[in-house]
């Protein structure tokens, strides 16, 4: 089975100030981990992929197998980074095409 | 492409009837997705179509709930009957290929927003 786990339902955090979401995930296999995000009014969509190893909008996340983790980070947030944000596993070994979304924690960047 | 299209976009009933959500995935794509998006438990897989065919169900919650994928470019979610805890906003997204799934390429409609009084 699969399974990810947001423990932070809500975070708040001050403009320029850095900002770390935190994703752990349970798979036995090989895993994908993924960030997506839901701006207010917009459809949810992908941010970031970890097989990518890309910086998007100024945030990273870095896949530690050790500690089953996948935190998203930026080290100066913006108000614009308000939004919830979901982090999703994907197992290539298991039947595999399912998308497995964590509880999401809604980021609130006051200025 | 406008992208996936969902209807209503708010749905709002009266408990014990009956709920019927669509999606129009993007054209050429072969998986179609329903999710369920609520505060407490995030989002959850309903149920995953490839090339029309239900190919995991588990996650339907009850036998209240039903989906069809008549052709590769319509699906319906079906609540009957409804009950205020299937109060929700439910997603339709669509994928292309496996390799598309394993990605992360998976594109969401804006939802359909439902309450049940």
């Amino acid at each position: 089975a699969q399974r990810v786990t947001q423990p932070e339902k809500l975070l708040s955090v001050f403009k320029g100030a850095p900002v770390e979401l935190k994703c752990n995930y349970s798979y036995s296999g090989s895993p994908e981990l993924f960030w997506y995000v839901q701006y207010s009014r917009q459809r949810l969509q992908l941010l970031l992929r970890h097989i990518s190893r890309e910086s998007i909008k100024g945030f990273t996340a870095d896949l530690n197998k050790g500690e089953t983790s996948f935190h998203l980070k930026k080290p100066f947030a913006q108000e614009e980074d308000s939004a919830m944000y979901y982090c999703a596993l994907s197992g290539r070994e298991t039947s595999g095409s399912r998308l497995t979304f964590g509880e999401g924690t809604q980021l609130t960047v006051n200025p | 492409d406008a992208g996936v299209i969902q209807s209503p976009r708010h749905e709002v009933t009266e408990m014990g009837q009956e709920v019927t959500l669509r999606c129009k995935p993007i054209s050429g794509h072969d998986y179609l997705f329903w999710y369920r998006q609520t505060m407490m438990r995030g989002l959850e897989l309903l149920i995953y179509f490839n090339n029309n065919v239900p190919i995991d169900d588990s996650g339907m919650p009850e036998d209240r709930f039903s989906a069809k994928m008549p052709n590769a470019s319509f699906s319906t979610l079906k609540i009957q009957p409804s009950e205020p805890r299937d109060s929700a906003v439910y997603f339709c997204a669509s994928s292309f290929g496996l390799a598309g799934v394993h990605t992360g390429e998976l594109f969401f409609g804006e939802g359909s927003r439902l309450t049940v009084l």
